[in-house]
């Protein structure tokens, strides 16, 4: 099976344009999650999405926004970019199965975008 | 409330000595913990996780971590540091929080192997 693919893989915008990250999903996985990366903050999470529907968000500004196609392929997209957005993002993907234990499922996550905002 | 600490930014060992990389962790359920490497430029992939079975839990590449529910820890330990090991590696604590998957990363621990 083909792994969670991100592209672009290397992005370079200036600030206060906007951005649209593609994630696409081990087949068969309806979990969709994305990651910010940074050296001083480390891994946080910026949202989950399950069959179309945001699921969980994380503390990030509403300038952060995702979605989630039929087919399970995600994008994010962040609108007026900011010097502090640069990072690398993840998308991770998940199999969940029906009555297994909700905590258990584990991610698989694809090589990341890496933006930089100058 | 759930959280995740891991004890050491960095860790150094020699090539071929004992690794271990320290996690303690906070939840009100009864959770589920991983741990994920990630070498440079790289996605994250996953060592080995625990699911309230067997304590010790045997991951890929030699590795192997411990459930301690006394001492709320999972810590992660290879008997012989090999040069590639040399990685980011996350803990990862998760609940059903709410009917779905909460997950929290550790701020991460880089493993140093000098040879």
């Amino acid at each position: 099976k083909a792994g969670v693919t991100q592209t672009p893989r290397y992005l370079i915008k200036t600030r206060g344009q906007q951005v649209t990250l593609s994630c696409s999903p081990i087949s068969g996985h309806r979990s969709v999650s994305w990651y910010q990366q940074t050296p001083g903050q480390g891994l946080q999470f910026l949202f989950e999405y399950f069959s179309e529907t945001q699921r969980n968000k994380g503390n990030f500004p509403g300038r952060f926004s995702g979605r989630q196609f039929s087919n399970s392929r995600s994008e994010m997209n962040v609108s007026t970019l900011e010097l502090g957005d640069s990072a690398l993002y993840l998308c991770a993907s998940s199999l969940e199965v029906a009555g297994g234990p909700v905590s258990s499922y584990e991610q698989y996550f694809g090589p990341g975008t890496r933006l930089t905002v100058t | 409330a759930q959280s995740v600490t891991q004890l050491d930014s960095h860790v150094s060992v020699s090539e071929g000595t004992p690794v271990l990389l320290r996690c303690n962790y906070s939840s009100s359920y009864s959770p589920s913990l991983f741990w994920y490497v990630q070498h440079p430029n790289k996605g994250l992939q996953l060592l080995l996780k625990y699911t309230s079975a067997a304590t010790l839990v045997k991951g890929i590449n030699g590795f192997e971590a411990e459930f301690k529910k006394s001492e709320t820890s999972f810590h992660l330990t290879k008997p012989s540091a090999h040069m590639s090991d040399a990685a980011e590696y996350f803990c990862v604590v998760s609940d059903p929080e709410g009917g779905y998957q909460k997950v929290t990363f550790g701020i991460g621990t880089k493993l140093q192997v000098i040879p």
